[in-house]
């Protein structure tokens, strides 16, 4: 069945470095690809998307780009900063349509001062 | 615009009693919905989804039930409630018409004692 997986937290960084969450997905086909963010005691956000193989997907200085090759979809930030404290999940939803999305497990990020 | 309301924001309640969790959407019209429950340090479980007015799909055996009796309104419930129904849980909602991201609710937060 689909599925996606996403590096193990938790992420800790200072403000200012660079950011990257690995997120690999099983699924047939060209899914719909997505990143959101879970700020502490929220609901999720939807932070960028991603709908065929090479779109890249932007949002507050976040990229991922759809990688049908290695079917990847990496999250990237070049600068970070501390209100990006975060849990990040990675998401698809199945060629075609489907009901549901897929998730990953989360990925905690800790941006220190 | 698409807004959602998910009510209430934290519930205590004791073990064996009931449940109703709300959920209305707003702006659109024949939205799918979900319900996912979110354990402490945990990934997302998709439990219920509802493609129409009193259809749903159950993901994942247990004592919730889910119902939709309007086409906007979605409603998690329980007539027991268990230790273990304790998390974080989060409304959503996509469109049936474009099969791409789901919106979600900012969460309740419900502890059983």
């Amino acid at each position: 069945g689909d599925s996606v997986t996403q590096m193990e937290g938790p992420v800790t960084l200072s403000e200012e470095a660079f950011l990257t969450i690995n997120c690999t997905y099983t699924a047939t086909g060209y899914p719909s690809l997505f990143w959101y963010v879970q700020y502490p005691g929220e609901g999720l956000q939807l932070l960028l998307k991603a709908t065929k193989a090479d779109d890249k997907g932007s949002n507050k200085g976040f990229e991922a780009t759809y990688r049908k090759e290695t079917t990847s979809f990496h999250l990237e930030k070049g600068s970070v900063q501390v209100s990006d404290s975060a849990v990040y999940f990675c998401a698809l939803r199945p060629q075609g349509g489907s009901e549901k999305l897929v998730f990953g497990k989360g990925t905690k990020l800790t941006v220190n001062p | 615009s698409q807004t959602i309301h998910q009510w209430p924001a934290t519930l205590v309640q004791p073990v064996g009693s009931p449940l109703s969790l709300e959920c209305t959407v707003e702006g659109t019209s024949n939205p799918n919905l979900y319900w996912y429950r979110q354990a402490a340090g945990r990934g997302l479980q998709l439990l219920f989804y509802s493609v129409g007015i009193g259809q749903i799909s159950s993901e994942v055996p247990q004592n919730l039930s889910a119902s939709r009796p309007q086409d906007r309104q979605f409603i998690l419930s329980s007539k027991k409630l268990l230790l273990s129904d304790s998390g974080f849980y989060l409304c959503a909602w996509s469109d049936y018409r474009v099969w791409t991201e789901a919106f979600f609710g900012q969460g309740t937060r419900l502890t059983v004692v």
